[in-house]
């Protein structure tokens, strides 16, 4: 069964901590992996995605992927109020073919 | 109009009822998507359409009526719901499927099925 998991949360930091965001995925074939933020009651957008292992950075956000493990993380460094928000992994390739399949997501909540 | 678009945002059914959920790219998208999200549940992946064709069907019920008249527009139509349909519906599109690109995903149509 292709599985996709991430802690449901809600994981709380406070502003200007790092917030650190897991995920796991069945597949070892998996070859693609995507970090969405969806705000409440709006769509999910694109933040980061990662194909090789190792991290990779863009702004306060940086996505590191272990395919030995068969994990991917998303950390926020200074996190903000703003980045409050549900964040949902994707994973495509392998056995997931060529759809994502999607996490049921991390609640993140910032505090002032 | 720039992205994704989805019409109407917000749709309340009874069970008896048939409509239909329009979805409209403006990025020169070759694939698009219909997915599920309800609460507390990951985004199921419904249909997918690549060049006008229906590529994947994910055991989705025939209530759920998917067309594609164009690389460019996307419809789902709904008959006969049922109270457990009630979720929000997005539709997405990328360049192609089978490439590492991201999805765009429209707003959404929240449905409520009475």
């Amino acid at each position: 069964q292709k599985e996709v998991e991430q802690n449901s949360g809600p994981l709380s930091v406070p502003e200007g901590a790092i917030a650190s965001l897991n995920c796991t995925y069945s597949d070892r074939g998996s070859q693609s992996f995507f970090w969405y933020r969806q705000y409440s009651g709006k769509s999910p957008e694109l933040i980061m995605f990662i194909y090789s292992n190792g991290d990779k950075e863009d702004g306060r956000f940086t996505a590191q992927l272990n395919k030995a493990s068969q994990y991917v993380s998303l950390l926020i460094r200074d996190s903000q109020p703003s980045d409050s928000a549900t964040y949902l992994c994707a994973v495509k390739g392998g056995d997931y073919g060529q759809n994502f399949v999607f996490g049921p997501g991390t609640r993140l909540s910032v505090l002032p | 109009e720039t992205g994704v678009t989805q019409t109407p945002r917000h749709l309340v059914m009874g069970m008896t009822n048939k409509k239909s959920l329009k979805c409209e790219q403006h990025l020169g998208h070759n694939a698009m998507y219909w997915y599920k999200q309800s609460a507390k549940k990951p985004l199921e992946l419904m249909f997918v359409y690549n060049f006008k064709e229906q590529t994947e069907n994910n055991s989705v019920p025939s209530r759920f009526s998917p067309e594609c008249p164009n690389s460019s527009h996307l419809f789902l139509h709904l008959h006969t719901l049922q109270p457990e349909d009630s979720a929000l519906y997005l539709c997405a599109s990328s360049q192609e499927p089978s490439g590492d690109d991201e999805q765009f995903f429209g707003p959404g149509t929240r449905l409520t099925v009475l």
